[in-house]
């Protein structure tokens, strides 16, 4: 089945460890997001690939990248990670372009625990 | 830019009962409008959409309306079940984003 994946599921580090988050999809998607979802509030987006256009969200801390090497693929890097960056992290995927109308599709979201 | 307002924050219902959650948005340019179920450490899952083109879409016991003139937008959801209970995003898109509304959570009462 066709389908965004997310690995780990949970993530566990200490304060100021470097973290990387991984999304694979399979649906062929030319979009992709990364969304920061803290307890009980809505997911906050950080930022989006329209191909290997780079979009970053004004508010985006400079302690979070993103990469992403081909379409399959995208990852969610932080460099020192705080207390505050604890959070469940959820990569989405639409197509076939972003100015048309387009479901996302989620993944099953990495909740990140920081030590 | 868009900025969405979603009430109420929160909703009880007995099981039976209707619910209706309410949403509006700022930017008049926004053109398709979808709903999220999230049930407790779950993925955003879309229930229902609309667009701009169209005031009114159901299935089953879903429904959203969309008034473009006053820029708002409801979740109407029919003969609730305890499985109903999760929270809801509403949200409105912005050129290649999604903004969402703050959520509602809703909880139905067997």
């Amino acid at each position: 089945d066709a389908m965004v994946i997310q690995n780990p599921r949970y993530q566990v580090t200490q304060f100021g460890k470097p973290v990387t988050l991984s999304c694979s999809q399979t649906l062929n998607h030319n979009v992709m997001y990364w969304y920061q979802q803290k307890s009980s509030q809505a997911p906050k987006l950080l930022f989006h690939y329209y191909d290997k256009d780079f979009n970053n969200e004004a508010d985006t801390p400079d302690n979070f990248q993103s990469r992403r090497p081909n379409t399959s693929f995208c990852f969610l890097d932080i460099r020192s990670p705080g207390l505050g960056d604890a959070a469940m992290y959820l990569c989405a995927t639409s197509g076939p372009g972003a100015s048309s109308y387009n479901e996302q599709f989620f993944g099953p979201g990495t909740r990140l625990t920081v030590l | 830019g868009e900025n969405v307002e979603q009430h109420p924050s929160t909703l009880s219902v007995q099981e039976g009962d209707s619910a209706v959650i309410k949403c509006t948005y700022s930017d008049s340019a926004s053109n398709y409008f979808p709903w999220y179920k999230q049930e407790l450490g779950k993925r955003p899952q879309l229930i229902i959409d609309i667009r701009s083109n169209v005031g009114e879409k159901k299935d089953q016991r879903i429904a959203v309306t969309l008034n473009k003139t006053a820029k708002h937008f409801s979740l109407h959801i029919t003969e609730t079940q305890p499985e109903d209970s999760a929270v809801y995003f509403c949200a409105a898109r912005e050129g290649g984003k999604l903004i969402f509304g703050q959520g509602t959570e809703l909880s139905v009462k067997p």
